[in-house]
């Protein structure tokens, strides 16, 4: 069956501080993986994507993140994170132009 | 950037009464739209996959009755919410891909708020 898992429920961190969300999927045949982010009030925006090629992914707002083919991983890391950071993060799986399946997501807090 | 716009942003109604939520993307076609709904604190559920000028297809446990689905252009997708109860009470979501753009990338909606009374 398709899944993604996201562990860590909420995260809390000071300002500075380094980040690494985990995301492990469960996908049949070729992935393609998302991290979207969903700030306070807002809607859903994309800040990182693999489809294929190198498995580091740089993203926007200095996220980045690894896909691990042997992990079925794709961690979001940042190495210092800001207090507009603060936000709900979403990992997610999907086939070529077909549905995506979300993560339960991560609740980002970072603290001034 | 692409765009994608709902209609309303938020909406109360009364039990047994029916809403129509519309879901546009302004600036690029999309021959495929998904509907999401998103409780509290919680991710988003996929409801259905909508194909433009075809039947939506339901995801397991979505009532394709109570949830009437129409893409009636390549711009437009309408979600019918009917006989609304309570329960049916959430955040619903839309995304579109751009048919024309090589990347699988959804654009999402800022979703609309239903609350039933």
């Amino acid at each position: 069956a398709q899944s993604v898992s996201q562990h860590n429920h909420h995260v809390i961190l000071s300002e500075a501080a380094s980040l690494e969300l985990g995301c492990n999927y469960s996908y049949g045949g070729t992935v393609n993986l998302f991290w979207y982010v969903q700030y306070p009030g807002q809607h859903l925006q994309l800040l990182l994507k693999y489809f294929s090629g190198d498995p580091l992914v740089k993203g926007i707002k200095g996220f980045e993140a690894e896909f691990i083919k042997s992990k079925f991983s794709f961690n979001l890391r940042k190495p210092s994170v800001q207090w507009s950071d603060t936000a709900e993060y979403f990992c997610a799986a999907g086939g070529s132009a077909s549905k995506i399946i979300f993560g339960s997501g991560t609740r980002l807090s970072i603290r001034p | 950037g692409a765009v994608v716009s709902q209609h309303p942003s938020w909406v109360i109604c009364k039990s047994g009464t029916s809403v129509k939520i519309e879901c546009r993307s302004l600036d690029f076609q999309a021959t495929t739209m998904f509907w999401y709904r998103q409780f509290p604190k919680q991710s988003l559920m996929l409801m259905a996959t909508s194909n433009e000028g075809s039947k939506a297809t339901y995801e397991q446990g979505v009532e394709k009755d109570k949830f009437l689905i129409n893409h009636a252009s390549l711009t437009l997708s309408t979600l019918t919410v009917t006989s609304a109860h309570p329960e049916d009470s959430s955040f619903y979501i839309c995304s579109a891909l751009d048919r024309l753009a090589s990347s699988y990338e959804q654009y999402f909606g800022p979703g609309t708020r239903l609350t039933v009374t």
